[in-house]
């Protein structure tokens, strides 16, 4: 079982729907959560960090769930800029960090 | 203020070929990372660099990959006698190293192919 695991998608979503992305991590030791965006032929760039007590940064929401070991990213009212590659990231020290190869999101106009 | 660099941009090369490649971190960052991410692909760890201790190769996937790293400055990542599966983007990464700043900036990377 691979340490971090992403639905590789597409998601194609029309322009202003509500998406969600899930992310499941197999080590419990896991401490810390990300989640990473890459748009195509780019460096991945931070999107958010995910907290325990879930985190909100304007349309992007990300929630925490350590009891069943996955991580979640809601996109509301989302738009064409938002389409690209959603990667999640689980830190488990510095030398432990293992990205997902990715959650790849279309938003259609 | 500077971002990650990384040099060059794009290398062609012949198989057989030695090629190197480099990463300015971020000036302070003593945590450093290299990734390969090949076409379509998630990003597959290859070394990491911690201050002045000795670094995590545990990712390099040959004895023909090396990197190198002075300090908490420039690193350099080696490929000696390319293979046509090196072909990739080669991302560095640099991160504060202190508790709490776990977050990766990451530079442009190099987009090598081995013909």
């Amino acid at each position: 079982r691979k340490e971090v695991e992403q639905d590789p998608g597409p998601f194609n979503v029309p322009e202003g729907a509500t998406v969600a992305f899930n992310c499941t991590y197999s080590n419990s030791a896991s401490q810390s959560f990300f989640w990473y965006r890459q748009d195509c032929r780019k460096e991945p760039k931070l999107l958010m960090s995910v907290y325990s007590s879930g985190n909100e940064d304007g349309r992007f929401t990300a929630q925490l769930n350590r009891a069943s070991q996955y991580i979640s990213l809601l996109i509301r009212d989302s738009k064409l800029s938002d389409s690209a590659t959603y990667l999640c990231v689980v830190w488990r020290g510095y030398q432990k960090v293992t990205f997902g190869t990715g959650t790849k999101l279309q938003v259609i106009p | 203020g500077a971002g990650v660099s990384q040099s060059p941009s794009n290398k062609v090369t012949e198989k057989g070929k030695d090629v190197e490649l480099r990463c300015d971190p971020i000036s302070g960052h003593t945590a450093l990372y290299w990734y390969r991410q090949r076409l379509g692909q998630g990003l597959e760890f290859l070394i990491y660099f911690q201050g002045n201790s000795a670094p995590d190769k545990s990712g390099l996937p040959s004895d023909r990959f090396s990197a190198e790293r002075t300090g908490e400055s420039v690193s350099t990542l080696t490929i000696q006698r390319t293979q046509q599966e090196d072909s990739a983007v080669y991302l560095c990464a640099s991160s504060p190293g202190l508790a709490g700043q776990e977050t990766q900036y990451f530079g442009p990377g190099t987009r090598l192919l081995v013909l």
